[in-house]
């Protein structure tokens, strides 16, 4: 069974740029999450999808952060404009449905300029 | 709301030597606890969960944990500690009726094993 897929593995940019990611979850989960992980500190959740709909994403900066999972399977993350503080590793999981065991992927390491 | 503490940063290990690693849970009801390991340039790989039932939970690779209600703690346990376990762990607890949602992580606890 393949796992969550996530694109570009890497990505430099300068402040004030726009950045998309990319992920792909395990075939048939339903629920989709979106984690934001900065060095040295433990990932921190940003948006979840339930198919396509928005479950909580009471931590997404939403003045320049941006999701979206329109067909329920595919979803990317934007970053636009990016900050520097915007440097992290953004980690995309997903789970068969809400409640169950979540499976991430490699993960996007962004640094921001 | 729900926070997780790890206390150590990081922590050496001799290859073969046994190994806990501490996790300390704050959360109001009861609470659904993880352990996932993170090897560099990884995703998160889940080791072992407890939800209900018995205290001790085995896991993956030879880890367990238990859960101690009394001291709001769920470490992490091997006997015997191999070179591939050198990795960054993370604690995580889970709240609501569904008990995955809204994990909250702890800072993670780099491991190191050393010949």
């Amino acid at each position: 069974e393949a796992g969550v897929a996530q694109s570009p593995r890497y990505k430099i940019i300068e402040k004030r740029q726009s950045v998309a990611f990319w992920c792909n979850p395990i075939s048939g989960h339903a629920t989709l999450y979106w984690y934001q992980q900065i060095l040295g500190q433990g990932p921190k959740l940003l948006i979840q999808f339930q198919n396509n709909g928005v479950v909580d994403d009471s931590q997404l900066p939403k003045d320049r952060f941006s999701a979206e999972r329109l067909k329920g399977v595919d979803s990317t993350l934007k970053i636009q404009p990016a900050k520097l503080e915007d440097s992290a590793v953004y980690l995309c999981a997903s789970s068969l449905t809400q409640g169950e065991t979540q499976y991430f992927g490699p993960g996007t390491r962004l640094l921001v300029l | 709301a729900q926070s997780v503490t790890q206390p150590d940063i990081h922590i050496t290990v001799s290859e073969g030597a046994s190994l806990e690693l501490r996790c300390n849970y704050s959360y109001g009801a009861t609470p659904y606890l993880f352990w996932y390991v993170q090897s560099p340039g990884q995703g998160l790989q889940l080791l072992l969960k407890y939800f209900s039932g018995d205290t001790l939970v085995q896991g993956i690779k030879g880890f367990e944990a238990e859960f101690k209600r009394s001291q709001s703690s769920f470490n992490l346990r091997k006997p015997s500690v191999h070179w591939s376990d050198a990795a960054e762990y993370f604690c995580a607890v889970g709240a609501s009726n569904f008990g995955n949602e809204k994990l909250t992580f702890g800072t993670g606890t780099r491991l190191t094993i050393i010949p």
